[in-house]
């Protein structure tokens, strides 16, 4: 059975950083490609970034709201994926889900088969 | 960015009742669509994908359909354990993937 979950939310200032973590078993970790979605409370939901797997290059993919603050990683020695998340706003609030990545032949662009069950980020002063 | 819109944003239904979901693409999106229920407090969990084929393990009364531009997401006799929140994503590789702003389906 797939697992995943996550971890390292908390309550943190503006322009602050936080590291989440997603620890994943059920599944080879290492095949897999990743990424987070979030949820601002009371609202839908946003994709925040990807990740392939090293076969694939391990290449990193972001929503345009977080490129250039956030930085995705993984650990496949650990089954672990990370999410760096730097220069923090009130508009980053919410809970952070990790998920692994379904797509379908030539088209590269996922949808999400399993679903982490989320740490909550606040960003407040 | 393509655009998801859903229809309605929120219904109230009876148990055994038939509901149905539209979602529409601000531009062609094919058959790369899916659909997610959400429980309050819960992660979402993935219906449809394809516009139409259903995840294994989803019961049988969800059935997915539409292509191009407009899609629907049809509960065909609603049980208790489906009131929750429903939304589509679009998955076109042309654009970043997006969610449409989910309907809420509540007990009548």
């Amino acid at each position: 059975e797939v697992q995943l979950v996550e971890s390292g939310g908390g309550l943190v200032k503006p322009g602050g950083s936080l590291r989440l973590s997603c620890a994943a078993s059920g599944f080879t970790f290492f095949n897999a490609r990743m990424s987070w979605v979030r949820q601002a409370p009371g609202k839908g939901l946003e994709w925040v970034g990807h990740i392939k797997n090293k076969f694939d290059g391990g290449t990193r993919d972001y929503a345009a709201p977080v490129k250039g603050r956030f930085t995705i990683s993984r650990d496949d020695s650990k089954n672990t994926l990370y999410l760096q998340m730097n220069s923090l706003t009130t508009e980053d609030t919410g809970v952070y889900y990790c998920t692994t990545d379904r797509f379908e032949g030539n088209n590269e662009t996922p949808y999400f088969d399993s679903w982490g069950q989320g740490t909550l980020v606040t960003v407040s002063s | 960015d393509i655009q998801m819109t859903q229809s309605p944003s929120s219904l109230s239904a009876s148990v055994g009742g038939r509901v149905t979901i539209t979602c529409r693409a601000s531009q062609s999106i094919r058959s790369w669509l899916a659909w997610y229920q959400q429980k309050p407090g819960k992660a979402p969990k993935l219906l449809i994908y394809d516009a139409s084929s259903l995840e294994s393990g989803v019961p049988s009364r969800f059935s997915g359909s539409g292509s191009g531009t407009e899609f629907t997401l049809t509960i065909s006799s609603l049980q208790p354990d489906d009131f929750a929140t429903y939304y589509c994503q679009h998955y076109n590789p042309y654009s970043a993937l997006t969610f449409g702003g989910g309907t809420k389906v509540e007990i009548k």
